[in-house]
């Protein structure tokens, strides 16, 4: 069955910087585009970063750009993120997210369990 | 890019049919077909319920329907259950290659 399995998450003081990792099992990974989506505590769904199947193509939010940076191994069928420079408002629990195959659908159809990233000095 | 408007709060009682709106504009749900709802748990992942404004994936009961008119999504759930109670969230893709997501609705089954 299809896994994602987020890790890399901790306490991290403002301005340094964190590399998240999401582990994927049960289906090809290297044939599906991949998301990163973050929830702050006690709030909403934040869409963070995609990257395409192949890793050519890679789109962020306005409020990352610049500071995060979306990455995959398909020999490692892993999915990173990059964050530098962060800030208290980066503080959420960062899923991974399974995009549509061959293609960028912007819909996700597995996710993982999260990581928690919380930044604070 | 500015999040999707949605109800903060809506109810039910079991066996009625509750709608929830999310509103966007022409440069997101009004420009694009890929409206996608999602229902949360309480301390558990987001599960797709709804994609390209109206499919729905294998495993998801036809309970659960979407609609779009204009810069506005919906989400019906009809014979609502007590498992429905849940956080729900609309997406959107967006220009320059987004996704945004609304703010979220709290189902409160009666």
């Amino acid at each position: 069955q299809v896994q994602l399995v987020e890790s890399g998450g901790g306490v991290v003081q403002p301005g340094n910087s964190l590399r998240l990792s999401c582990a994927a099992s049960g289906f090809t990974f290297s044939t599906y585009s991949m998301h990163w989506v973050r929830q702050a505590p006690g709030k909403g769904l934040e869409w963070v970063a995609v990257i395409s199947y192949d890793g050519t193509n890679k789109y962020y939010a306005d409020s990352v750009k610049g500071r995060f940076t979306i990455s995959r191994d398909n020999s490692k069928k892993t999915l990173f993120l990059q964050m530098n420079s962060l800030r208290a408002d980066d503080t959420a629990l960062y899923y991974c997210a399974r995009d549509s195959w061959l293609s960028v659908k912007y819909y996700f159809d597995y996710w993982g369990q999260g990581t928690l990233v919380t930044v604070s000095s | 890019q500015s999040a999707l408007t949605q109800p903060p709060s809506a109810s039910g009682s079991p066996g009625q049919s509750v709608t929830i709106s999310c509103t966007g504009t022409s440069s997101d749900i009004g420009g694009y077909n890929s409206v996608s709802w999602y229902q949360q748990h309480p301390g558990k992942a987001p599960k797709l319920l709804i994609f390209g404004v109206t499919e729905r994936p294998s495993g998801v009961p036809d309970r659960f329907s979407g609609s779009k008119s204009g810069n506005t999504a919906s989400l019906t759930v009809s014979g609502l259950q007590a498992d429905d109670e849940a956080d729900y969230y609309c997406s959107s893709s967006a220009r320059s290659n987004n996704l945004v997501f609304g703010g979220g609705t709290k189902l409160t089954v009666l």
